[in-house]
């Protein structure tokens, strides 16, 4: 099973400002990999597929990058609704397999 | 518009079993297969498997083999996910899911709001 590591675990960050966040691989994933937004009581919510496409309706501050084993998500400036919890997915082989994911928390 | 309503919370006992159900709603059932995620208390998420409801075809990740069964019934485009021999690590949030297929293997790209099991003596 492909191990994805996500770093860091919490993410303080100020309203307006940019937020990266990483996974990794461990091995390459080519660009099969998936972004999602989980708030309490809600469910998940799909950002990004394939490593970098936006997913229907969602906001253009959002935007993921890489390949093979290093990929990021990036916002640009942090809307009070960002504040969430962010997985990475890749199905590039079996079983899919996703990381511990990254709390974003206000500072 | 498409939604997946899961079922209401459950509390079990060690050792007994739960069935949550997940109905598609506003759309089309049965050619795109649904998953099933689970999220423990300081874990990560985890995918158990999932099913073609037309085709009646489940795959089941290697942790939950033998203990995770997936029914769907078309006339009520309901999919249900049976978890026997149940244990306390096993209380989280179970969720299912719409499988978007890319290539060989799936993203999710529509969930449901989760149903909360906790197993408890």
């Amino acid at each position: 099973e492909i191990v994805m590591t996500q770093s860091p675990a919490t993410m303080s960050v100020s309203p307006g400002e940019r937020a990266t966040l990483s996974c990794r691989a461990s091995q390459s994933v080519s660009t099969k990999l998936a972004w999602y937004q989980q708030k309490p009581g809600q469910a998940p919510r799909l950002l990004i597929f394939g490593a970098s496409t936006r997913a229907t309706a969602v906001p253009t501050r959002f935007s993921g990058s890489g390949s093979g084993t290093e990929f990021s998500l990036t916002i640009s400036s942090l809307q009070s609704e960002d504040f969430a919890v962010y997985s990475c997915q890749q199905y590039d082989n079996w079983p899919p397999s996703f990381g511990q994911g990254t709390k974003l928390e206000i500072k | 518009q498409v939604q997946l309503v899961q079922s209401g919370a459950e509390v079990k006992k060690p050792g007994s079993s739960v069935k949550v159900s997940c109905k598609t709603s506003g759309g089309t059932f049965g050619i795109q297969g649904i998953t099933w995620v689970r999220l423990a208390p300081g874990q990560g998420l985890e995918w158990m498997g999932g099913i073609i409801p037309k085709l009646r075809t489940a795959n089941y990740a290697q942790n939950f083999q033998g203990r995770v069964t997936f029914t769907a019934d078309e006339s009520t485009s309901t999919v249900y996910m049976d978890l026997s021999s149940l244990r306390f690590d096993d209380t989280a949030v179970y969720y299912c899911a719409r499988e978007r297929l890319d290539g060989d293997y799936w993203y999710f790209d529509l969930w449901g709001r989760g149903t909360l099991v906790t197993v408890s003596s």
